[in-house]
Parts: structure tokens; sequence; C-alpha cells
């Protein structure tokens, strides 16, 4: 159980178009979605911290106009990078998560990746 | 600010010895822990967890191991085989129910 999806698992795009990712959770409701960017042969740094029905947090020098966060759903939550350039290029990791306190860590349960190219 | 690091970028060790992965983390209020293991083009995968009531936990082929004291974390791996080949992580839980990631460790396995 606790399978996270993400689609698509790579894209290619031209520089200035948008590029939406989803992420799903495929078997359990995921009350918070975290979404996570990692560069080549680095760590993966938390870009936003969303939860159903409401506007995502973002992490300090994250842009949210430019990396928009819809949860709409207990089992859906999509990146929307805007306006894309090839500094965006990167690894975006899913991650969510089925509890409902968020002054306590509950277990996160990753997605497989999307890898982004941005010609 | 806070952060988790790691010491070495890169371990190299035989098919069949241990290997140990390292951590510092620097939050001392810090009271979970969790190592992961990312392959190539792939997300992050839950190794193991400890919660700083502990000092020691054990796992199938992995052990994870925390000192307070001096803030140190570290991932054995006993009798390492190829598959054990990946980036390692440790990730501290510090502000409610988000994590913080360490800058990895690879591991090589050589035949």
């Amino acid at each position: 159980g606790a399978v996270v999806s993400q689609h698509p698992s790579w894209v290619i795009c031209k520089s200035g178009t948008s590029v939406k990712i989803e992420c799903r959770s495929l078997d359990f409701q995921a009350t918070t979605m975290f979404w996570y960017r990692q560069f080549p042969k680095q760590s993966l740094m938390l870009m936003a911290t969303s939860n159903e029905g409401s506007k995502a947090t973002y992490e300090q020098g994250v842009e949210k106009d430019k990396f928009l966060i819809n949860h709409a759903s207990l089992t859906l939550s999509t990146l929307t990078v805007t306006s894309a350039h090839p500094e965006d290029s990167s690894f975006y990791i899913c991650s969510a998560s089925a509890g409902v306190n968020p002054q306590v860590y509950n277990e996160q349960f990753f997605g497989p990746g999307t890898r982004l190219t941005v010609l | 600010g806070e952060s988790v690091g790691l010491h070495l970028p890169t371990l190299s060790v035989q098919e069949g010895d241990n290997s140990i992965i390292n951590c510092a983390y620097s939050n001392s209020a810090s009271d979970y822990f969790i190592w992961y293991k990312q392959e190539s083009g792939k997300g992050p995968q839950f190794i193991i967890d400890i919660r700083s009531n502990m000092d020691k936990r054990q796992g199938q082929r992995v052990t994870v191991l925390l000192n307070k004291t001096v803030k140190h974390l570290s991932l054995q791996i006993a009798a390492t085989q190829p598959g054990d080949s990946a980036v390692y992580f440790c990730a501290e839980n510090n502000a409610g129910n988000m994590l913080t990631f360490g800058g990895g460790t690879r591991l090589m396995v050589k035949p």
C-alpha cells in the first residue's frame, strides 16, 4: 500500500512554455502533499507544502507565481512550472502524507519523480 | 540555519564488506530521523528510521545508530551487495510535518 505516482515521468519542453506535473496517491487519501526539487548530484530541497483545499505554503526563495501548486482533491496535487527556463531543468519529486496534524511528522510516501528538461 | 549534512560524498566498498554512511545534524531539537535510498532516476525509498529516545535500531541487514551527544547519525549496511549501490540520504524531522534532507552519499559496490 501507500503508493504515490507521478506523471509524466519525464518531459522536455521549450523555454517559455508551461509544464504541469501530477502527483497522485493511489491507495490512500493524502491530506498533505509536498513538492521537492533535486538538481543533479544534490539533495532534495523542499519547494512547498500543500494541504487539500487550501493554498500551498512555499519555502523561502521559491516563487509561488512561477511554481503553481494545486491540491484540489485528497488524491491529486499538481505542480505547474510556468514560463519554464533552462535553469528550471531538474528532477521534481512529490510526497504524500495521510496525517491530519501538521504539527507532528506523519510518514511521507514518495513518488518516482519527474525529470524536466527545458531547452 | 539548521541543516543536516554528510561527511563523505562517495563511499566505495567491496561486495560482501560492511558499509557505514555517516550524517551530522545540527538541530538538537530534532526527534526523528530517517534514512532513504535513492537509485538513479527514482524517488527516495525508505530504509529505516529512529526516534531520538533510541540510540540504535536494526532492520534487515541495516542498522541505524544515533549519537545525540555529538549529533551524529550513521547507517550500517551488512554484507553490502551490488544492489545496494545508490545514493543514501539522511533526513531529519524538525518543524512540524516537514523533512530536511542531508547532502547525500553515493555508495558504490565493487564486485
